[in-house]
């Protein structure tokens, strides 16, 4: 079976500062694919930053990158220059490469200060 | 816009009913996967379907079913429904079903909220 988990509820940051999300997991499987998944009042999903377990560089996605560290399983998000739409809930998930299935983490709300 | 496209956006019944959430995925994706997300369990995987066939199975209940019809939008049938099932149901949509599709990326639509009086 396979874990995730966000163990900050809550993080507040002040509009154009950075704050990190902290997310780690737990698989036996070699080969996997990390996501970050936003979540705004409006509920909608929406894809943050992605990472393939087998590359050892960090994604980047304009002010969103990740700390991919392998051998700690530890996967966590650096949002730059906080703006007030990204307060929401962000969501840690994994998935295998030989199957589907989304797990996911408990969440993590941010909330942007102007 | 993911452009997977759910209906109804919201839905209040009573207990014991039964209640049909529709999805459909993005133009030439395949998998549709149904995951629910309440307070109390977060967010879980129910089911996933590939091309009209159950791929995957995860946390749905027996009172719980789903199809995929060939042109592939899929049907979450939830029956003799408890308070418990209140929740947002998400469908998401990727390309492939499984086996090292690494880039697969599964896209959400906007939820359905059930809300079970």
């Amino acid at each position: 079976a396979q874990t995730v988990t966000q163990s900050q509820p809550e993080m507040s940051v002040q509009e154009a500062e950075t704050v990190t999300l902290s997310c780690t997991y737990d698989t036996s499987e070699s080969d996997y694919y990390l996501f970050w998944y936003k979540q705004p009042p409006s509920r909608q999903m929406i894809l943050v930053i992605r990472q393939e377990a087998y590359k050892q560089q960090n994604a980047t996605e304009n002010r969103f990158s990740v700390n991919f560290q392998k051998a700690a399983k530890s996967f966590s998000l650096k949002i730059s220059d906080s703006q007030l739409g990204d307060a929401a809930m962000y969501f840690c998930a994994l998935r295998k490469a030989a199957g589907n299935k989304l797990t996911f983490g408990g969440g993590t709300r941010v909330l942007v200060k102007p | 816009d993911s452009g997977v496209t759910q209906t109804p956006k919201h839905l209040i019944t009573a207990t014991g009913q039964r209640v049909t959430l529709r999805c459909s995925p993005r133009s030439g994706d395949l998998s549709v996967y149904w995951y629910q997300q309440s307070l109390d369990q977060g967010l879980q995987f129910l089911i996933q379907y590939y091309n009209g066939e159950e791929r995957a199975k995860g946390n749905i209940l027996e009172r719980f079913s789903a199809q995929q019809f060939p042109d592939l939008h899929s049907e979450l049938n939830l029956s003799s429904l408890e308070l418990g099932d209140s929740a947002l149901y998400f469908c998401a949509s990727s390309v492939v079903s499984s086996g090292g599709a690494g880039a697969d990326t599964q896209y959400f639509g906007p939820g359905t909220r059930l809300t079970v009086l």
